[in-house]
């Protein structure tokens, strides 16, 4: 597609319940990166992948954090037994080189709420 | 350890006014970017500056990289209404990994 595409774009869960959220990159874009957004508040990195490597995982908040993308193009972050303070945005982006001149496409990010 | 200060974090002007964001960091980064960011939406990139010392004009936003490469201005010039929008800054990192600044909230009244 023309832009980056995550889904869904609102989830509610309760405490305690496993939840996926889906991110299709730009085709053909090599990196693809995932933040944490808090209202008002600049995104956090968590993870980054080149195709499907996973070069950095440092910013992932816990274990039950986990992310994937098995054949380089569609990634998804799995949060394990969700804690209400996993409630925020979560941005996906990608880009198509890691040239220092190339900036990020986001996608217009999942809302998570864990009631 | 914040690595990129963002400031003001918060500026509410009248309409026609000029403002300036400052993005301040310790570290060096490959290239500084500008993003505008609006209420449920992604961020969307602004402009990346990549030389120590460049000058970027796009309309009447005016970005300016530092000649040591870890601090970043936005000027806006007679802001307007359509300008509201949370305004962040990026370092990207040798590495790879974009860094955020807290991110400025402009509000511009008619």
């Amino acid at each position: 597609g023309a832009g980056v595409s995550q889904s869904p774009r609102y989830k509610v869960a309760k405490r305690g319940q496993d939840v996926a959220l889906r991110c299709d990159p730009i085709s053909g874009h090599v990196s693809l990166f995932w933040y944490q957004q808090a209202l008002g508040q600049g995104p956090e990195f968590l993870t980054y992948f080149q195709n499907e490597a996973q070069l950095d995982k440092s910013g992932l908040p816990s274990d039950r954090f986990f992310a994937e993308r098995p054949e380089g193009s569609v990634s998804t972050l799995k949060i394990q037994r969700t804690q209400q303070e996993d409630s925020a945005v979560y941005l996906c982006a990608s880009s198509a080189h890691r040239s220092r001149g190339y900036g990020y496409t986001f996608g217009s990010g999942t809302r998570l709420t864990v009631v | 350890t914040q690595l990129l200060e963002q400031s003001p974090q918060f500026l509410s002007i009248q309409e026609g006014e000029n403002l300036t964001v400052y993005c301040n960091s310790s570290s060096v980064f490959s290239s500084l970017q500008w993003y505008r960011q609006e209420p449920g939406e992604g961020p969307v990139l602004l402009v990346t500056v990549v030389t120590g010392g460049e000058v970027k004009k796009l309309k009447r936003l005016t970005f300016q990289f530092g000649d040591a490469r870890k601090d970043s201005s936005l000027h806006i010039t007679a802001a307007q209404p359509g300008d509201t929008g949370l305004y962040l800054c990026a370092g990207l990192q040798l590495a790879g990994k974009l860094i955020f600044g807290q991110g400025t909230t402009l509000q511009v009244k008619p």
